[in-house]
This record gives structure tokens, C-alpha cells and sequence, in this order.
């Protein structure tokens, strides 16, 4: 069945350090990615999305970079802070309103 | 802009009892609303899809009796937990979508209810 992976549960980077979570999709239909950060206890944030016409793009302090032929995106963040500290997901959709969730990475900043 | 609210944010409740949850976009209007659940150290497991004045879909394994959605209007939709049990205790997120110019649906999730049943 279709579904959204990512390669590492949890994510340790010393702050200041760039952060780099990666995430595998199965479906070569999906063409819309996004990435969300979850704090403990709270809903899910939007943090930067892609469609699949594009291979790169960049927000503040992060950056998604997409692989179509090896399907498989990625997260950058720059420069990491305490406040990064979260569980990151990445969602993919095909063309329909639907979203494929991946498993999460925790990310941890240590100071 | 984007922003979705849920209420309550937390709830405890006896067994047997229902509990309603509501969420609202509240500067936009909704093009559809969704309904997940997490359990702890987990990913989101999307329920049901609501659109404004029509039944929701409910995906695979979920039961529509029991979890009981109102789509009233284009920026609330409320989930009812019928009957409620412990094994129904959860972090319940709804999330409520943008059509873009593009044709993108892009998801803004509200804050999430923790429901408790004891």
C-alpha cells in the first residue's frame, strides 16, 4: 500500500549545527509534499511545502529538497535552534485532498 | 492567517458518555475538513473527510456511529464521540484545508483535544 517513511526516528544536532530529516514516499503519483513540526501536546505545524514540479525550495532557515526518481524529500534547517525541538513529519498527496502522513523523526537540539 | 482552533482543548469524561469536539477555521473559509487521530509517539491517522453540507467519509475501520461528524458550515465542523470508552481516549486534531489558485490543497491543523475516558 502506499506510504510515507522517514529514515530516522530521532535526530540529535548540537545548536547552531544544520539539521537535515529525510523522508521516503512510495507512491510515484504523489505530487504534492509537505512538512509539518509537532510540539509535544500540540497540532501540527505548517512549515514549508513543494509541489512536484520543483526539486528545491526555501523558507526561512529551512529548505525542501525533493528526489522524484528516487522518490524521496528532504528537510533542511539551518542554523538549529532550541525552539526547533520537535517531531517533524512529512505529508504527501496525489492529486487529491487526501494526505499520506510519515512516522515522524524527534528532533533534539543539544545545547 | 491559516488559523484553526479546536474546542475543548482537553476533556475528561466517563465511560459511556458522549463528547463533542469542535474545530473552526478562523480567517478562512474551508474548502474541506479532516479529522485525525494520534496516539503517543505515533503518526496521524486520518478518520474522516467533511464537506460543508454533505456526509463525511469516514476511512476504512472507522466507525461512523461511533464517531459522528456536522459539517454546519464552512468554518466549523465538530466530531461527537458517541458512547465514549477508554480505548476511545486519544489527541484528536481536525485540520481544515486551502484551495489555491494552483489547485493545491494545502492542510492547517488546529491545536488537537486530548480525550480522556474513564
Amino acid at each position: 500500500g502506499e506510504s510515507v517513511g522517514l529514515h530516522l526516528p530521532t535526530l540529535s544536532v548540537q545548536e547552531g549545527d544544520n539539521s537535515i530529516i529525510n523522508c521516503a514516499y512510495s507512491n510515484s503519483a504523489s505530487d504534492y509534499f509537505i512538512w509539518y513540526k509537532q510540539e509535544s501536546g500540540k497540532g501540527p505545524q505548517f512549515i514549508i511545502d513543494i509541489r512536484s514540479n520543483m526539486d528545491k525550495r526555501q523558507g526561512q532557515r529551512v529548505t525542501v529538497l525533493l528526489n522524484k526518481t528516487v522518490k524521496h524529500l528532504s528537510l533542511q534547517i539551518a542554523a538549529t535552534q532550541p525552539g526547533d525541538s520537535a517531531v517533524y513529519f512529512c505529508a504527501a498527496s496525489s492529486g487529491t485532498y487526501k494526505y499520506i502522513f510519515g512516522t515522524g523523526t524527534r528532533l533534539k537540539v543539544l545545547a | 492567517g491559516a488559523v484553526v482552533s479546536q474546542h475543548p482543548s482537553w476533556v475528561i469524561c466517563k465511560s459511556g458518555t458522549s463528547v463533542k469536539i469542535e474545530c473552526r477555521s478562523l480567517d478562512f473559509q474551508a474548502t474541506t475538513m479532516f479529522w485525525y487521530r494520534q496516539f503517543p509517539k505515533q503518526s496521524l491517522m486520518l478518520m474522516a473527510t467533511s464537506n460543508e453540507g454533505s456526509k463525511a467519509t469516514y476511512e476504512q475501520g472507522v466507525e461512523k456511529d461511533k464517531f459522528l461528524i456536522n459539517h454546519a458550515s464552512l468554518t466549523l465542523s465538530t466530531l461527537t464521540v458517541t458512547s465514549a470508552h477508554p480505548e476511545d481516549s486519544s489527541f484528536y486534531i481536525c485540520s481544515a484545508s486551502i484551495l489555491d489558485n494552483g489547485g493545491t490543497d494545502t492542510q492547517y491543523f488546529g491545536p488537537g483535544t486530548r480525550l480522556t475516558v474513564l
